[in-house]
């Protein structure tokens, strides 16, 4: 069956740094979408990317979508503190009927 | 501002109570989720439905755990018995399929805290 990775599983990072996180699936996905869960909260949607080598940027955050469409990373410029939270990717693959969540990605900003 | 509820937020159990979680999906949608997030497992999709007809139920331990729709504004998930190991976060999400080509933006509610003693 279709899978999706993500990595890193934690990322723990000082106010200001950059982070990435990266997902990967076994399968060409037809998109991708990329959600976020505050401490506490519930995941929200952030994000759809369709195209092959689609690029978004939504303020600080960009969104890109592999040429291959199999890989897809999530990259913060400048982390603030409000960027605290876990990052899932969601792809589906052009058979599959529904969305496959990675494991996440647990961003610890550090003020 | 539509979204989807959850009732309740937050339940405590005894092992063998039955559990029953409801969900209210946001008005228009045709499709309906439920997956259990835990430290250990991540999210993991249980059931879902399209259209109030089940179409995947494979993530579920069948022997305790039933989903059903009665009508489309609402979904149910029931644990009976219950077990410590169900302890969990139960989240709903609803979303509009307009097929294979279209965005199949997933709504999530707020959750279900469940704790079995």
């Amino acid at each position: 069956g279709q899978q999706v990775m993500q990595i890193p599983q934690y990322q723990h990072v000082q106010e200001g740094e950059d982070f990435t996180t990266y997902c990967n699936s076994s399968t060409t996905l037809s998109n991708i979408q990329w959600y976020k869960q505050r401490p506490g909260g519930h995941p929200v949607f952030l994000i759809q990317l369709v195209k092959s080598g689609e690029v978004k940027k939504q303020k600080r955050l960009t969104f890109q979508f592999g040429e291959a469409k199999k890989n897809s990373s999530l990259h913060i410029t400048a982390t603030q503190t409000t960027d605290v939270g876990t990052y899932f990717c969601a792809g589906r693959s052009g058979s599959a009927r529904q969305l496959t969540f990675g494991s996440g990605t647990q961003l610890t900003v550090l003020p | 501002d539509a979204r989807v509820t959850q009732t309740p937020r937050h339940k405590v159990t005894e092992m063998g109570q039955e559990v029953t979680m409801r969900c209210q999906p946001i008005l228009g949608h045709n499709t309906v989720f439920w997956y259990r997030q835990t430290m250990m497992q991540g999210l993991e999709l249980l059931a879902y439905f399209r259209n109030r007809a089940p179409l995947d139920d494979s993530g579920m331990p069948k022997d305790r755990f039933s989903a059903e729709m009665p009508d489309a504004t609402l979904a149910t998930l029931k644990i009976q018995p219950s077990e410590p190991r169900d302890s969990a976060v139960y989240f709903c999400a609803s979303g509009l399929w307009r097929g294979l080509m279209g965005t199949d933006t997933q709504y999530f509610g707020p959750g279900t805290r469940l704790t079995v003693l």
